[in-house]
């Protein structure tokens, strides 16, 4: 596609239920990221993929993050047993190679965990 | 780990003024980058620098990277309203062996200006 594509645009779940973000990157970009943006804690790293693994998942807050990347494209970002301190803007972003200068960033997922 | 520094967080001057963004960072860095977001959108990518004394500009934005003194600066020459949104500048991190490319974003400097 012609930039990188997030879905759903908005998301507002129960505590305690899973959710799923998605992510299309650009057409034959090789790396995908994930970001998570809050009012308290900025602009933070999430997990990094190049293809369909994971050389970096630093950024994950807790092991009820989970992402997965298939065909070396679409990604998903699952989150389990949501919890209020969740609720953030899930930003998604490609580059072209792991080493290309330049990432590009989806519209991002707002999720509310009421 | 790389740290990344802005200031001032909060900037609001008046159109047709001059300003400056300071970007400092800790350790060293591969590259560092600039980018634009508006209020409920995405991050727009301005400027990637990439060496010692890069400078590029953009319609009233320049930005320069010194890596020695490890900072980067993102100056704005007679500021319009259409330039208000919040601006943040990132550390490339790539260890031997190029395993990630993750960035490392500061605050953000939310800019406003007023006519």
């Amino acid at each position: 596609g012609a930039g990188v594509s997030q879905s759903p645009s908005n998301k507002v779940t129960e505590k305690g239920k899973d959710v799923e973000l998605r992510c299309d990157p650009i057409s034959g970009h090789t790396a995908l990221y994930w970001y998570r943006q809050s009012l308290g804690q900025g602009l933070e790293f999430l997990i990094y993929f190049q293809g369909n693994s994971a050389p970096d998942k630093s950024g994950l807050p807790s092991d009820r993050f989970s992402a997965e990347r298939t065909g070396g494209s679409v990604s998903t970002l699952t989150i389990q047993r949501t919890q209020q301190e969740d609720s953030a803007v899930y930003l998604c972003a490609s580059s072209l190679t792991h080493t290309n200068t330049e990432a590009f960033f989806g519209q991002g997922t707002r999720l509310t965990v009421v | 780990e790389l740290k990344v520094e802005q200031n001032p967080l909060f900037l609001s001057m008046q159109e047709g003024k001059n300003y400056t963004i300071y970007c400092n960072y800790s350790t060293t860095s591969d590259r560092l980058y600039w980018y634009r977001q508006d209020p409920g959108k995405s991050l727009e990518s301005l400027f990637v620098l990439l060496s010692n004394g890069a400078v590029k500009q953009e319609g009233r934005l320049m930005a320069s990277l010194d890596t020695k003194a490890r900072l980067s600066t993102l100056h704005i020459t007679a500021a319009v309203h259409d330039l208000s949104a919040t601006y943040f500048c990132a550390g490339g991190v790539e260890p031997p062996g190029g395993a990630t490319n993750k960035l490392i974003f500061g605050t953000g400097t939310l800019l406003a200006v007023q006519p």
